[in-house]
């Protein structure tokens, strides 16, 4: 079973709509972190924002924004306001410690297209 | 640029053949970690370093094997390669190891295996 399931395969908005990309993750742990990384055409992956999880306080950076849900699993990300820019493969992830060190699981990502 | 070097960008070899790939960390970083993204199997965690000792492990195929020297560099070993083995692999470093610290990913390594 996913550790963490991105239904959205692909999703194409119209420059300056909102859009969420949805995460639902699987977890036993009681202390687990989520991660929302951005990869451009470009290829290079770039961190967004980590969650632990005793921090259900959702959080507004900008025009993102991150809702993050203990009772669904859930940990979706909105951009408002979209723009060409944000055009990438978005992937959500979760950190499980594992040992000393922590183990890594991540979507399948989802690909945003702007349309301008 | 994250700070995190990769070499080298590209590297096209063939099947059964052995490559290694190179990974520098930010300066000051103690922890590496590798990831393989390919089509099939998306962006998989394969495993982590930190100062010179293995902390965790994901999918990782017994053809393939790391290690973090003791200048921090690391190196990723792959041997007997299949058409499969074909994809992007990164490499991320961070400071201390730990999920509260973020780590920066390097542009990556793409293998080709023909």
């Amino acid at each position: 079973a996913q550790k963490v399931t991105q239904a959205q395969t692909e999703i194409s908005v119209v420059e300056k709509e909102d859009v969420t990309l949805d995460c639902v993750y699987e977890t036993r742990d009681t202390t687990y972190y989520l991660f929302w990384y951005k990869q451009p055409p470009s290829g290079e992956l770039v961190f967004l924002i980590r969650r632990n999880s005793f921090d259900e306080q959702n959080e507004i950076s900008g025009r993102y924004s991150w809702n993050f849900q203990k009772s669904t699993s859930s940990f979706n990300f909105t951009i408002t306001a979209s723009q060409v820019v944000d055009s990438a493969v978005y992937f959500c992830a979760l950190s499980e410690a594992q040992g000393t060190g922590n183990q890594f699981y991540f979507g399948t990502g989802t690909s945003l297209t702007v349309i301008p | 640029d994250s700070g995190v070097t990769q070499t080298p960008k590209h590297l096209i070899t063939a099947t059964g053949q052995r490559v290694t790939l190179r990974c520098s960390p930010r300066s000051g970083d103690l922890s590496v970690y590798w990831y393989q993204q390919s089509l099939d199997q998306g962006l998989q965690f394969l495993i982590q370093y930190y100062n010179g000792e293995e902390r965790a492990k994901g999918n990782i195929l017994e053809r393939f094997s790391a290690q973090q020297f003791p200048d921090l560099h690391s190196e990723l070993n792959l041997s007997s390669l299949e058409l499969g083995d074909s994809a992007l692999y990164f490499c991320a470093s961070n400071p201390s190891g730990a999920s509260t610290d973020t780590q920066y990913f390097g542009p990556g390594t793409r293998l080709t295996v023909l």
